[in-house]
């Protein structure tokens, strides 16, 4: 099955800095990455992804990056603020007989520091 | 204005009870799921449901026996609970279908702690 590894697993930067969190994958049939943010004591929230046929996604102050070749992608965040601060993960995703199924890294939690 | 919602949001109880979770989404998503995060946060699925149907069945104990009403409706039940089913469980929808999207969204998780 799927396997996706993310790192780091902790990440603290000071506010207006850029963070990178990077992910790698072992199915090179997977064609979806999406990116959850977490904040305490709630659910998993859809910020940006990416599909396999797209190199590199930007909405306002975060982007996505896919290498296929590779098989990595990553998340970059401009200007942090600390309402950045969260735990994020990536996923990947393939579509199978009509279904596709989410297997998720294992977090990174982000500090972002005024 | 609720997309994915669930019932209870804190769930505490002792060994060997058992307790359902319920899940209804408003979004006319076609497919459910159930996922549990376990302490060091780790998202797991367990089962996914498309039009009442039962298709992603992971290596899930029979003690959790998942129940979808109709499309809007994932319920999760678990029987004779045990310590190491503490976690948080989260129900997610997407839409598949002809047209279907990848995208997943959450709802807010059961916290369950079992004594």
């Amino acid at each position: 099955g799927e396997n996706v590894e993310q790192h780091p697993s902790t990440l603290s930067v000071q506010e207006g800095d850029s963070a990178v969190i990077k992910c790698t994958y072992s199915d090179s049939a997977s064609n979806y990455f999406p990116w959850y943010k977490q904040e305490l004591g709630k659910g998993p929230q859809l910020i940006i992804d990416i599909r396999s046929n797209v190199g590199e996604k930007k909405d306002q102050r975060i982007a996505v990056t896919l290498n296929k070749t590779a098989k990595h992608f990553s998340l970059h965040i401009t200007e942090t603020q600390p309402e950045d601060s969260a735990v994020y993960f990536c996923a990947a995703s393939k579509r199978n007989s009509g279904y596709s199924t989410l297997t998720f890294g294992k977090g990174t939690m982000l500090l972002v520091s005024p | 204005d609720t997309a994915v919602s669930q019932t209870p949001k804190y769930l505490v109880t002792q060994m060997g009870n058992d307790k359902s979770i319920k899940c209804e989404q408003n979004l006319g998503h076609d497919t459910m799921y159930w996922y549990k995060q376990d302490s060091k946060k780790f998202l797991k699925i367990m089962f996914s449901y498309n039009n009442k149907e039962l298709i992603i069945n992971e290596t899930v104990p029979n003690r959790f026996s998942p129940k979808s009403p109709d499309k809007a409706h994932l319920n999760l039940h678990i029987n004779s609970l045990e310590l190491g089913d503490s976690a948080v469980y989260f129900c997610a929808s997407s839409l598949l279908g002809d047209r279907g999207r990848y995208e997943q969204y959450f709802g807010p998780g059961t916290r369950l702690t079992v004594t």
